[in-house]
């Protein structure tokens, strides 16, 4: 079935620690975003890129950072400069490039801080 | 810029009744609008999307929404709430960036169906 992998589903991180979340798609999306949720405050986008070997800032990408060396590929870390790290992380994705179509999610992951 | 928002961080209904979530947006062009829902622990599920080809959209599990653009809204309702309608809903709106497509959702409002 074609869809979208976040793995894994539970992270903890420890004090100083990078992480790394997963995000593998089969969709054939050109699109990929990365979503943070908190409680109470929807979804706020980290990063995105449209295109293999180029991402975008979104609007909290302070302590992230992304790769996206393959179309199905879009992996988030977490790095120890992120102070809060504690939130559940989307990865989503968006075929076709057009503004009418809806984005397709994963199930998520949630990070908490040990 | 675009934005959307959403009234009510929390609705409260019976079983049996009427649903209606509210959602404003402003966009100083033609919006394409959709609303999510998403369960406990999962990833957001497309309900239903407004691209202009009719004012009220009809979406799955008998949601449908109405696009009022005098007043910048596309509310959203189900005649009679389910049980299994508990969770919580998005609205947004896509938009163009420099650095491609984006979607802006709103804060969210938290379905509560009481038996």
């Amino acid at each position: 079935d074609g869809g979208i992998t976040q793995s894994p589903k539970y992270l903890f991180r420890k004090e100083g620690q990078n992480v790394t979340l997963s995000c593998e798609q089969n969709l054939n999306h050109d699109a990929m975003y990365w979503y943070r949720q908190d409680p109470g405050q929807g979804l706020r986008l980290i990063y995105y890129s449209q295109i293999v070997n180029d991402f975008q800032k979104g609007d909290i990408a302070e302590g992230y950072s992304v790769s996206r060396e393959k179309k199905e590929s879009f992996p988030l870390t977490v790095t120890s400069a992120q102070k809060n790290p504690t939130a559940f992380y989307l990865c989503a994705t968006v075929g076709a490039g057009a503004m009418d179509q809806p984005q397709h999610f994963g199930d998520g992951t949630r990070l908490s801080i040990l | 810029a675009q934005s959307v928002t959403q009234l009510g961080s929390h609705v409260s209904v019976s079983e049996g009744a009427l649903v209606l979530l509210r959602c404003n947006y402003s966009s100083s062009v033609p919006p394409y609008l959709f609303w999510y829902v998403q369960y406990p622990n999962q990833g957001l599920q497309l309900l239903l999307k407004y691209t202009s080809a009719a004012t009220l959209v009809k979406g799955i599990n008998g949601f449908e929404a109405e696009f009022k653009k005098s007043e910048t809204s596309f509310h959203l309702t189900k005649p009679s709430a389910h049980m299994s309608d508990a969770a919580e809903y998005f609205c947004a709106v896509s938009t163009l960036d420099t650095g491609g497509f984006k979607t802006i959702f709103g804060a969210g409002t938290r379905l509560f169906v009481k038996a």
